[in-house]
């Protein structure tokens, strides 16, 4: 059961503009989400989360919005940079089993110099 | 801080032999550790989460007979894959959970890779 969905599973973006990656899900208990960037032959590294008790969360580059009504998030980054070229998979949880995060199924960004 | 290594990063072996994979949190104690499972192009899937000292909780669809965990100390958990098959050929990656970290932290290892032939 997919109940975390990154439909785009690729990007590319030119460097300094804005990257846009996009999840959607479908769990309404779902209570926290969180994002991880995943470079090859490393394990993913987490890179920014958000509670359902906001819309927004910001971190430097790092935006993430939540639309619970449309069960969607998204990760912003301004500017993109080169380093930024890797696999974000976001992920889902919920206060009723904290122990278990539902993962997309990944975006491969690419940000050329 | 917070590192997770994982060894081996890659093994081969042939089919009906077993394999283990160590899972260490290296510079802090974890109370809790997960194994997930990823084929190409797909998510990450929660096989298991294991408690220091006690038995692992399976996910549904995972055959805790053939996916054997052991959490023997608050900073190695190992997952051996008992009589391997083609089909269990995939990537295996670990979490691990701060003892005093918040509920929703963990902190992944960089996962092996399990060709079985």
């Amino acid at each position: 059961d997919q109940q975390v969905k990154q439909n785009s599973p690729s990007l590319s973006v030119q460097e300094g503009r804005i990257s846009i990656l996009n999840c959607d899900y479908t769990n309404s208990m779902f209570d926290y989400f969180l994002w991880y960037k995943k470079y090859p032959a490393e394990g993913p590294t987490f890179l920014i989360s958000i509670s359902s008790i906001k819309d927004k969360n910001e971190d430097g580059r790092f935006t993430v919005f939540l639309n619970k009504s449309a069960k969607h998030l998204s990760l912003h980054i301004v500017p993109s940079q080169p380093g930024d070229s890797a696999v974000y998979f976001c992920a889902a949880s919920g206060s009723y089993n904290f122990n278990k995060f539902y993962f997309g199924s990944g975006t491969k960004l690419n940000v050329k110099p | 801080g917070a590192v997770v290594s994982q060894h081996p990063s890659w093994v081969i072996c042939k089919s009906g032999t077993s394999v283990k994979i160590e899972c260490r949190s290296l510079d802090f104690q974890a109370t809790t550790m997960f194994w997930y499972r990823q084929f190409p192009k797909q998510s990450l899937m929660l096989m298991a989460t294991s408690n220091e000292g006690s038995k692992a909780t399976y996910e549904q669809g995972v055959e805790k007979d053939k996916f054997l965990i052991n959490h023997a100390s608050l900073t190695l958990s190992t997952l051996t894959v008992t009589s391997a098959h083609p089909e269990d050929s995939s990537f295996y990656i670990c979490s691990a959970r701060p003892g005093a970290g918040s509920s929703y932290e963990q902190y992944f290892g960089p996962g092996t890779r399990l060709t079985v032939t």
